[in-house]
C-alpha cells in the first residue's frame, strides 16, 4: 500500500523568506501523481501544485515550486517570498488510483 | 463557477443519534469522494462514486455508515447511530473523472465539522 510521510508536524518562517516542506512516499508503481494541498484555518482545502511522475521537470506555480526526486521518492514543496496568507496546513498527497494524504505540516508565517 | 457545496457546516449531536451530511459537487464532475479528517491528520477516503456507482467503499464502516448518490449528482453520507469517535470533519470532493491512474485534481468542499457528545 502506498504511504505518504510528512516528517515536519510544524514549521515557521519569517515573512518574505523561503521555506521548504518535506514529503516522502512509498510505492512500487511507476506512474502516479503527486499533489500539495493547502488548508487554511477554518477554510477549505485548495490545490497548490501537482506533479506527474513521468515528467522530470519540477512543477512551479508562481512562488511555489517542488523538488521531485523520483528515485528517492521525495516530493518537497518550496515556498518563496512567504506571505502571511500562506499560514495553513499543507498536505502532501499521492495518487495512483485513490488519493492518499500525509498527516500534514502546520506552517506559520510570522510578520 | 460554484465550488463544492456541503451542508451543514457544523453539527452537534448526542451519541446514538443519526446524522446526515449533504454534498453538491462542481457541475459536470462525475467523480465524488467522501473523506474523513480527524484533528491534526490528513483526509482518509471513505467512499468514491463514479456517477451513481460506488466504486470504492472499502474504507466505509458499513455497520453504521451509509452513502448514496442517486442521480449521479448530489450525495448524502449518513451515520446511524453516531459514536463519540465519529467526531471529525467530513470532507466532500469532486473531480471531472477518475482519469487514468488518479491524475484528476480533486476539488474540496469546506467540510462538515461533527461533534458527538
Amino acid at each position: 500500500a502506498q504511504t505518504v510521510t510528512q516528517s515536519q508536524p510544524e514549521m515557521s518562517v519569517q515573512e518574505a523568506e523561503t521555506v521548504t516542506l518535506s514529503c516522502t512516499y512509498d510505492t512500487s508503481e511507476n506512474n502516479y501523481y503527486l499533489f500539495w494541498y493547502k488548508q487554511p484555518p477554518s477554510r477549505q482545502m485548495i490545490l497548490v501544485i501537482r506533479q506527474e511522475a513521468y515528467k522530470q521537470q519540477n512543477a512551479t506555480e508562481n512562488r511555489f515550486s517542488v523538488n521531485f526526486q523520483k528515485a528517492a521518492k521525495s516530493f518537497s514543496l518550496k515556498i518563496s517570498d512567504s506571505q502571511l496568507g500562506d499560514t495553513a496546513m499543507y498536505f502532501c498527497a499521492f495518487s495512483n488510483n485513490d488519493m492518499r494524504f500525509g498527516a500534514g505540516t502546520r506552517l506559520t508565517v510570522k510578520p | 463557477e460554484a465550488g463544492v457545496v456541503q451542508s451543514p457546516r457544523y453539527k452537534i449531536i448526542e451519541k446514538k443519534q443519526p446524522v446526515a451530511f449533504w454534498c453538491n459537487p462542481i457541475s459536470g464532475h462525475n467523480t465524488l469522494y467522501w473523506y474523513l479528517q480527524n484533528l491534526g491528520q490528513g483526509p482518509e477516503l471513505l467512499i468514491r462514486y463514479e456517477n451513481e456507482e460506488a466504486v470504492d467503499d472499502s474504507q466505509l464502516p458499513k455497520d453504521r455508515f451509509s452513502a448514496e448518490r442517486l442521480k449521479g449528482v448530489d450525495s448524502t453520507l449518513k451515520i446511524q447511530p453516531a459514536e463519540l469517535g465519529d467526531s471529525a470533519v467530513y470532507l466532500c470532493a469532486s473531480s471531472l473523472g477518475q482519469g487514468t491512474g488518479g491524475q484528476e485534481t480533486q476539488y474540496f468542499g469546506p467540510g462538515t465539522r461533527l461533534l458527538v457528545l
